[in-house]
């Protein structure tokens, strides 16, 4: 059973606009959210967080949203750049500290 | 900030033979690392659990006889394919938890293994 989803599995989006990467959960006690960024035969590198009590955390271009109720999150990018193209896997934690990651979305931001 | 340090970075090996991938925590320790297998669809997949002076807990599918899984000291933890196999070949990545605040997990740069 994926407890971290994320259905789309590519994005396309031009460079200038925003990306919008969407991620559902099922696991009610997660309480801590991350996204990683991926690129090609690289290890995943840590984008920004965000906990449970919160419903919004920014970071520069990057701004991370929560919505408890519906349990899902998203990663804005504004605007896009061509270096953003990469793979995008969130994370959630739960209270045993085991990180579960959904499935990825591969973002290509086109100049 | 917290680095984890992964060799070889790209190795291949013939079938039949065993490879070490190493996975170290440079300026940490790291009591608990993980080892993910990334298959071409992109998903990150968890093998094993790997715990410092005890053994690994290993994934449902995951065969521990293949796969060995060694941490025998606070900063290095390391995964051997044995009798490897071009099924095995693939893109296998440690992490070790650096922070639960900022950092999450901090990955090594992964190896990539190609058995022919």
């Amino acid at each position: 059973d994926q407890q971290v989803k994320q259905n789309s599995p590519s994005l396309s989006v031009q460079e200038g606009r925003i990306s919008i990467l969407n991620c559902d959960y099922t696991n009610s006690m997660f309480d801590y959210f991350l996204w990683y960024k991926k690129y090609p035969a690289e290890g995943p590198t840590f984008l920004i967080s965000i906990s449970s009590i919160k419903d919004k955390n920014e970071d520069g271009r990057f701004t991370v949203f929560l919505n408890k109720s519906a349990k899902h999150l998203s990663l804005h990018i504004v605007p896009s750049q061509p270096g953003d193209s990469a793979v995008y896997f969130c994370a959630a934690y739960n209270a045993g500290n085991m990180l579960t990651f959904g499935g990825g979305t591969r973002l290509m931001v086109k100049p | 900030g917290a680095v984890v340090s992964q060799h070889p970075s790209w190795v291949i090996c013939k079938s039949g033979t065993s490879v070490k991938i190493e996975c170290r925590s440079l300026d940490f320790q790291a009591t608990t690392m993980f080892w993910y297998r990334q298959f071409p669809k992109q998903s990150l997949m968890l093998m094993a659990t790997s715990n410092e002076g005890s053994k690994a807990t290993y994934e449902q599918g995951v065969e521990k006889d293949k796969f060995l899984i060694n941490h025998a000291s606070l900063t290095l933890s390391t995964l051997t394919v044995t009798s490897a196999h071009p099924e095995d070949s693939s893109f296998y990545i440690c992490s070790a938890p650096s922070d639960r605040g900022q950092r999450g997990y901090t990955f090594g740069s992964g190896t990539r293994l190609t058995v022919v």
